[in-house]
Order: structure tokens, then sequence, then C-alpha cells
């Protein structure tokens, strides 16, 4: 069974422009989950869609930030205009279940000059 | 609010040494708790969890025991290898109906030969 797949798994990009990352979960995974990691501090939730449904977004920072999960597949998460404080490393994890523990992909690196 | 509170890294230690992590954690009632591992250059993969107090985790010599009575999901192991070498992240999916990760900022672990 393949893992959940993100790419590209590093982008560098100037401030100002837009990035789009995209997450495929686990074939089968209802909930898509999207975390970051920021300057080596803990990771931090940003948002969980049920199927193509945002069920939570309490953790996305500001409407720089758009989700997306067109069909309940795979996931694209855009950054539009990127800031330098938006440099980190997005994971993306998926679960069959909500209560199941959720896999992660290897991460999306981004940097922003 | 809930939240996952880790010793700082990085850790290091020589090969077949004993190894402590240590995880303590606030939340209300009684939380899952998971310890998560990611190895270079990859993903993050679970390593163990917990789901009620006094449960105990293993995987791969690795154990924690969920202590309600100090908070705390220490991880341990007896024997550590070079090959035990990653980022080890605390974490905890709280008992508010979500399902969001809360993680600790992660302790490196270098393991000498």
């Amino acid at each position: 069974e393949a893992g959940v797949t993100q790419f590209p798994s590093h982008s560098v990009i100037e401030k100002g422009q837009t990035v789009t990352l995209r997450c495929d979960p686990i074939s089968g995974h209802d909930n898509l989950y999207w975390y970051r990691r920021v300057m080596g501090k803990e990771i931090k939730f940003l948002l969980h869609f049920v199927k193509e449904s945002k069920q939570d977004e309490s953790g996305m920072p500001n409407n720089r930030f758009l989700a997306e999960r067109t069909g309940g597949t795979y996931s694209t998460l855009k950054v539009q205009p990127a800031e330098l404080e938006d440099s980190g490393v997005y994971f993306c994890a998926s679960s069959q279940e909500a209560n199941q523990p959720q896999h992660f992909g290897d991460g999306t690196r981004l940097s922003i000059l | 609010g809930d939240s996952v509170t880790q010793m700082e890294g990085p850790v290091t230690l020589s090969e077949e040494a004993f190894l402590t992590i240590n995880c303590t954690y606030t939340a209300t009632g009684y939380p899952s708790l998971f310890w998560y591992v990611q190895y270079p250059g990859e993903g993050l993969q679970l390593l163990l969890k917990a789901t009620k107090a006094d449960d105990k985790g293993s995987n791969k010599g690795f154990e924690a025991t969920y202590r309600k009575e100090t908070t705390s999901f220490h991880l341990e192991k007896g024997s550590v290898q070079v090959s035990d070498s990653a980022v080890y992240f605390c974490a905890l999916i709280p008992l508010s109906g979500t399902y969001k990760y809360i993680f600790g900022t992660g302790t490196r672990l270098k393991v000498l030969a």
C-alpha cells in the first residue's frame, strides 16, 4: 500500500510569490490533515478534511492560506502571497477513521527568500 | 489549553546506552498519547501509543507508560543503536472531539558507535 505522498519535497520561492503544495493520502482514507513545523518548533495543526469537507480549520494562520480537497481525494495547500514567516516544513497526514492514528507524509520543506 | 512538553535536545548517547526522553502533558481528562519518530530525510512514523491510564505502548524495543498521576509519557529504550538516531515527537489527541494532534517540540537523538 502506498503511503501518504507529498510534493514537491522542497520549494524555494521569493516573498510575495504563490506556492501550491499537494498531498495524496493513502487510498481510502477519508480523513486528511495538514500540519506545519516552523523553525524547529513544535508541529502545529492547520486543518482537517473529512472527504471534501473542512471539519476543522482552526489552525490556519490567516487568509493567505487556502486548502482544498476537491472530490475528496488529494488535497492542495496554497500560500498566496508567501511571507518570510511561512518558511517551514508542511506535513500532510491521513487516517481511515478520525479516531485512528494518522499516517504522515515526508513533508514539503518550504523556504521563502 | 492542551499542551505537550518534551525535554530539549539534542541527546547524544553511545551505542547500547539506556535512553529516556521525558514528555509531560497538560490536558483535560485522559487524552490519547503517542510517540512519533522522524528518521533523517523521512516523514513522521508512529512509534507507539497509549489510549488510557497505565497503558504501556511498546515497539522496536521502545516503551512508554501512560502515567496519569504525573501526566507523563516518557520514552525509554534499554539499549540504543546507531540506527535509532532520529527526532522523537511526543503528541496527544485531546478528548474534545477533535482529532488534531498536539505535538511537543521534538527531541533529537544522536547515537554514536
